[in-house]
Parts: structure tokens; sequence; C-alpha cells
């Protein structure tokens, strides 16, 4: 079944205890991102990738950090998690990064205390 | 992107048909009509997309007027589980990189 994986779903932290969120398609598309959704403020993102070894900030990176060795992986990484950073996280992927439609994991609900 | 308008709720009874409106008076000819929608708190489901003609696929239809300024998304037999909020994007082929704007979308309460 061609889906976008999330691991955890769930995670309760500490402030600064370095955390990943992972995050893996598996219909070789091109385009990934990482987005956080919170109450009134909908969806922003964070980070997105275009293809390999190649990722760019989107509209709130502060505090995050990415990779995207392999097409199928995009994790996201907190290095110091603040209770800021307390949100509903959701990857997503695309064929490509213009106009294909997103596919979006079913998300990570993150808490830091 | 287009900006877009959208009843913040609505109600449809189970096993009739419901439609959601969009108003994007604005759209501009390469853009894109995209229907997503977010069940609780589930990430968002891609539901179709159109750019000047009607679209159907198995989830629901598109219907968009001629003259491109608005358009209604249509699920033909609504179910309990077609419950909740509906996002209209518009989207172009140059938007690049910017992000999709998912904005406050329609609140559909399937009610038996």
């Amino acid at each position: 079944e061609a889906q976008v994986t999330q691991n955890p779903r769930y995670l309760i932290t500490v402030t600064g205890k370095k955390l990943t969120v992972t995050c893996s398609q598996n219909m070789n598309h091109e385009y990934m991102s990482w987005y956080r959704q919170d109450p009134g403020l909908g969806l922003r993102q964070i980070y997105y990738s275009m293809n390999v070894e190649v990722t760019d900030k989107g509209d709130v990176p502060e505090g995050y950090k990415v990779s995207r060795k392999e097409k199928r992986n995009f994790p996201l990484i907190l290095e110091s998690p603040s209770p800021n950073q307390t949100s509903l996280y959701f990857c997503a992927s695309s064929l490509e990064f213009i106009s294909s439609p997103l596919h979006f994991g079913n998300g990570t609900r993150l808490t830091v205390t | 992107d287009a900006k877009t308008t959208q009843p913040p709720s609505m109600d449809c009874a189970e096993g009739r048909a419901a439609n959601l409106p969009c108003n994007h008076s604005t759209i501009s000819g390469n853009e894109y009509v995209y229907w997503y929608r977010q069940i609780h708190s589930q990430g968002p489901q891609y539901i179709i997309h159109g750019l000047k003609n009607n679209e159907t696929n198995e989830m629901a239809s598109l219907i968009i007027t001629e003259d491109r300024k608005s358009s209604t998304l249509i699920l033909p037999h609504a179910t309990l589980r077609d419950t909740a909020v509906y996002y209209c994007i518009v989207r172009s082929s140059n938007s690049g990189n910017t992000p999709l704007v998912f904005g406050k979308g329609t609140r559909l309460s399937v009610i038996a």
C-alpha cells in the first residue's frame, strides 16, 4: 500500500532532550516536506526537500533540522526541544514539487514539558 | 496563489449529496483548484483537483464554473465517515515551493 509512515505517533519529552521523528514513503516521491499544525494557525511548513541531499527551509524552521540521505526517508530532528515545539507534526510527499498532490502521514503529536 | 473563501461549517444528512462551495474569484489562468480534507487530527487527505473541466474520481466530483471564479466539491452519497474539515486551495505550476496554505476550510458534519 502506498503510504507515508511517521513514527512515533505520540511522544512526550522534556526540554533539551534531543529527539528524531522519522518519516518514510514507499512511492518513490521526489518531494518531501514537514508541517506543524497548531490551533488557530493552521498548517505551517517547517522544511522541505526536492530530492536526495537537497533540503531547504520553510516558514518556521527555527529549532529543527532535517536530512535527506536517501529518497524514501526524511527525518525531522529537534536538537534541543522546547515547550513551544509542542505541536502536531505531519510529513508529506509528492511525486514532484511543483503541482502533484501531497500525500500526508498520520501525524506525530509531540509534547515538550 | 489566489485566496479562497469557504463557509465555516455545513451539515449534510447521511446518504445525501454534500455540496461544498469554494470561491476563488482572483484565480489566474494557470492555477489549479485542489481539495483536501482532514478527519479529526489525521493527516490531510488529497481528494481531487482540476483546472477548467469538471473532474470525477472514486471519492468526489469537482465542478468548476465557466469563469473559474468558484467551484463545488460534491460527495455524492455522504456517510458519517465523511465528517471532516474540507480545504479548497488554488495553486499554479509556478508556485514553486510556496507552501500550501490550508486556511480554515469548511467543517462538514454528516448527520445520521
